[in-house]
């Protein structure tokens, strides 16, 4: 079964501490992996996309990095509207219908 | 500018009633999907369609109906067949052939 796990659930960092969230994945063949940023009450607002394995994307303090198992969302020098929660998202290799796999996500915290 | 809209905001149904979110996307995009979110739960997809007039099941269908009769437009009704359906409410939108989904800003549904 296709399936996304983030971690942690919660995170709490103090402004300026890097830290890194994980989304491991089991799918039947890799098509994209995708991390969106949601604020409460928000729709998410997509940040990147990733297709095989070592490939790497960067925006201001985030970069995305991919493995065959697992994607790493690194925030580094956090500041406090970073604060928001990280969805992590697969498409399978077998699926042309665009539906998308999300984990629970990633709540972040970032305290100045 | 382009975008997706949802309306209303808020919603507020009571028990029996159908009611009816709106998804409107200006960005011509060819694909267009509804997801559920619940607290502590990822997105699920309830449906999607990837041309006009044209729309599948997703995993979580029962209790739902859509209709796709302009490319603009993917309303979603929630009927009363839908045992729980307070949640927060995504439609999202995609190129055809191209794994991007936009979301837009959504629509909180509670049912009294």
């Amino acid at each position: 079964e296709d399936q996304v796990t983030q971690s942690p659930e919660a995170l709490r960092l103090q402004e300026g501490e890097s830290s890194s969230l994980n989304c491991s994945y089991t799918v039947s063949g890799l098509r994209g992996l995708f991390w969106y940023r949601q604020d409460p009450g928000k729709g998410p607002e997509f940040l990147f996309t990733l297709y095989s394995a070592g490939e790497e994307k960067e925006k201001e303090r985030l970069k995305a990095t991919l493995t065959k198992k697992e994607s790493f969302l690194h925030i580094t020098a956090p500041k406090p509207e970073d604060s928001a929660t990280y969805l992590c998202a697969v498409q399978a290799g077998w699926s042309n219908t665009g539906k998308l796999i999300f984990g629970q996500g990633t709540t972040l915290q970032v305290k100045p | 500018d382009g975008g997706i809209t949802q309306s209303p905001k808020y919603l507020f149904r009571k028990e029996g009633q159908n009611v009816t979110l709106s998804c409107e996307q200006n960005l011509n995009h060819d694909a267009m999907y509804w997801y559920r979110q619940d607290p502590g739960q990822g997105l699920r997809l309830i449906y999607y369609s990837q041309i006009v007039n044209d729309f599948q099941k997703g995993d979580i269908a029962e209790g739902y109906s859509v209709s796709r009769e302009k490319k603009e437009s993917f309303p979603l009704t929630v009927t009363s067949a839908q045992k729980n359906p307070t949640a927060f409410y995504l439609c999202a939108s995609s190129i055809r052939g191209h794994n991007e989904q936009f979301f837009g800003p959504g629509t909180r549904l509670t049912v009294l």
